[in-house]
């Protein structure tokens, strides 16, 4: 069936304006993931959401981020006030339940860049 | 502590010759699922291999296989038989029963193939 998918692929914005970015994940997937992922870097955790339950935001790195889950289905993060440190790319990935031997399964990502 | 340690930054390997990719972890959870992904320069991330602490064989999937040293904490990838399609990075992945909300990746390595 079809993958996570992501949207938009790419966003140019300018500093100090909002941004959304969307995540389609796989359907029947209880679990979604946000993460970033910087030049050459590997993968920060920024937010994770498991069905009804209350979302794990630690990973978010300042009140300017937030995120939603609508339907326990789409997602989408938003990042407020942007800074040129929020450019990277953007990654979803999603997972049916939530035992240790679950593998995520990963969106294309969207690449932001914060002129 | 780190949670997932690659110690390789960049590997060269010739075509067609095998390669082992580093990963050494740290956890104190009895119950844990180690994962590789390849991150090809398009950008997604693909899931390659799984191995769970309880497993008693080491995983294989195709050309990859997993090298899990319980005693050691390592749970290296070796790729036999390269092939140029394999140049990406690579990242190695924990997920622990008591935390599962969270994915802890390693920095990654850079494989490049040489034909």
């Amino acid at each position: 069936g079809a993958g996570v998918s992501q949207s938009p692929s790419n966003k140019v914005t300018e500093k100090g304006k909002d941004v959304e970015l969307r995540c389609d994940p796989i359907s029947g997937h209880t679990a979604l993931y946000w993460y970033r992922q910087s030049l050459g870097q590997g993968l920060e955790f920024l937010i994770y959401f498991q069905g009804n339950s209350a979302p794990d935001k630690s990973g978010l790195p300042s009140d300017r981020f937030s995120a939603e889950r609508t339907g326990g289905s789409v997602s989408t993060l938003t990042i407020q006030r942007t800074q040129q440190e929020d450019s990277a790319v953007y990654l979803c990935a999603s997972s049916t339940t939530t035992q240790a031997t679950d593998t995520q399964y990963f969106g294309p990502g969207t690449r932001l860049t914060v002129l | 502590a780190q949670k997932i340690t690659q110690t390789q930054p960049g590997m060269f390997v010739q075509e067609k010759e095998a390669v082992t990719l580093d990963c050494t972890y740290d956890t104190s959870d009895p119950s844990y699922g180690l994962f590789w992904y390849k991150q090809p320069s398009s950008g997604e991330m693909i899931f390659l291999i799984y191995q769970g602490s309880y497993d008693q064989q080491n995983a294989t999937e195709g050309r990859y296989s997993l090298n899990f040293q319980k005693a050691r904490k390592s749970a290296n990838l070796v790729i036999s038989a390269s092939q140029l399609g394999d140049s990406a990075m690579y990242f190695c992945a924990m997920r622990e029963e008591e935390n599962f909300n969270k994915f802890y990746f390693g920095s990654g390595t850079k494989l490049n193939v040489k034909p």
